[in-house]
């Protein structure tokens, strides 16, 4: 069965430093895997995907991450957080030929001035 | 273009009465699917359609029922609500082209509480 894991339940930075989000999955074919961010109150709005190709993805927001088959990760980062980015922030993956999404418990950023 | 629209926003239901959800998008999209969104659980995925017509469970799905009589509709019903179902409840439609590419876009969420 397809699982998503998210270890870190809860992150804070300063504004300005280097961010990384952690994402492990569970799935036994080639993942869709996603990156997520929802606002306070807010529905989700997609930051990257990878399907397949390059394993470093870049997204909006100045967000990237970088696929590793043999870790089985999916790690979000961006080398300088602005204070707009705290959010909470959910790694998926998609099953089914990409549209029946499994996600992870989420990662809270909060960000420090 | 609306995107995926859910109402209403927000609900309060006693314990048995029924009430359904409504989703309905304007992209064409194939896929559409129902999640429960919980604190510290994530979104897990209640029902699924494949296409009008068309559905299945997903990781949660018992005490809701689905049907896709249209591309455009995917309301979700809750027969009898139990305060076990109280959460923010998102729908979301998705297509596919290409080489496997993929993208969902998400409704902005149905806040209900059962009591």
């Amino acid at each position: 069965a397809q699982s998503v894991t998210q270890p870190d339940i809860h992150i804070t930075v300063s504004e300005g430093a280097s961010l990384e989000l952690r994402c492990n999955y569970s799935y036994g074919a080639t993942p869709y895997l996603f990156w997520y961010v929802q606002s306070p109150g807010q529905g989700l709005q997609l930051l990257l995907k990878y399907f397949s190709g390059d394993t470093l993805v870049q997204g909006i927001k100045g967000f990237e991450a970088e696929f590793k088959r043999s870790q089985s990760s999916f790690n979000l980062r961006k080398p300088s957080v602005h204070w707009s980015d705290a959010a909470e922030y959910f790694c998926a993956v998609g099953v089914g030929t990409g549209n029946q999404f499994y996600f992870g418990t989420g990662t809270s950023l909060t960000v420090i001035p | 273009n609306a995107g995926v629209t859910q109402t209403p926003k927000f609900q309060v239901l006693k314990t048995g009465q029924s009430m359904t959800l409504q989703c309905a998008q304007d992209m064409n999209h194939e896929y559409m699917s129902w999640y429960r969104q919980d604190p510290g659980m994530g979104l897990r995925l209640i029902h699924y359609s494949v296409g009008a017509g068309i559905t299945d469970q997903g990781e949660v799905p018992n005490g809701y029922n689905v049907s896709r009589s249209t591309t455009e509709d995917f309301p979700l019903r809750l027969l009898s609500a139990a305060p076990s179902q109280t959460s923010v409840y998102f729908c979301a439609s998705s297509y596919t082209w290409g080489r496997g590419n993929t993208e969902a876009f998400f409704g902005q969420g149905t806040r209900l509480t059962v009591v």
